[in-house]
């Protein structure tokens, strides 16, 4: 069975710091790795994908990938109160099939100002 | 790009009554779409696979008489709730992908149902 594991949290990181969020997935055979950003009520917006092992970074904003560890983490730096939000760990499982996302429960990350 | 439209955004409806809800694929072409479904506080629950021209792939405990799904363009996928009960008032998602492989999941902005 597929499964994506999350800590709900709340995770609440002070205005300026890192905000660290972790994933962790069952399925060694997992190719591809995304992060989603869920406002409450709202549809999740993608912020990274990641496919092979290491750090990859786009702004603010860094995805790392172990697949030995079969963890995915998203770090966000000079955190902001509008990154306050929900993050979705999804993995897919095979690459060239049309199988939809797993999902993790998310983390609830709140930035104080 | 990569825009993924659905309609309506909120619904309330009756119990016993049907509702439509329509997500379309505004600037490519999706022979799948994915329908998740997310209850408060839970995560996405992917509840079936549309397949443009052919039958939808229903995941495990979810009644294919219920939700019927119909896949009958490139752009276009519909999700019928029959004979809604207020058990099914949820947030219904529709996702699509703009490429193959390791593409991601494009979402539509949801469709708020509350069934009274």
């Amino acid at each position: 069975q597929k499964e994506v594991e999350q800590n709900s949290g709340p995770l609440s990181v002070p205005e300026g710091a890192i905000a660290s969020l972790n994933c962790t997935y069952s399925d060694r055979v997992s190719q591809s790795f995304f992060w989603y950003r869920q406002y409450s009520g709202k549809s999740p917006e993608l912020i990274m994908s990641i496919y092979s092992n290491g750090d990859k970074e786009d702004g603010r904003f860094t995805a790392q990938l172990n697949k030995a560890s079969q963890y995915v983490s998203l770090l966000i730096r000079d955190s902001q109160p509008s990154d306050s939000a929900t993050y979705l760990c999804a993995v897919k499982i095979e690459a060239g099939g049309a199988d939809g996302l797993t999902f993790g429960k998310g983390t609830h990350l709140i930035i104080q100002p | 790009g990569a825009v993924v439209s659905q309609h309506p955004s909120r619904v309330i409806c009756k119990s016993g009554t049907s509702v439509k809800i329509e997500c379309r694929s505004l600037d490519f072409q999706a022979t799948t779409m994915f329908w998740y479904r997310q209850f408060p506080k839970q995560s996405l629950m992917l509840m079936a696979t549309s397949n443009e021209g052919s039958k939808a792939t229903y995941e495990q405990g979810v009644e294919k008489d219920k939700f019927l799904i119909n896949h009958a363009s490139l752009t276009l996928s519909t999700l019928t709730v029959t004979s809604a009960h207020p058990e099914d008032s949820s947030f219904y998602i529709c996702s699509a992908s703009s490429g193959g492989g390791n593409s991601p999941l494009h979402f539509g902005n949801g469709t708020r149902l509350t069934v009274t």
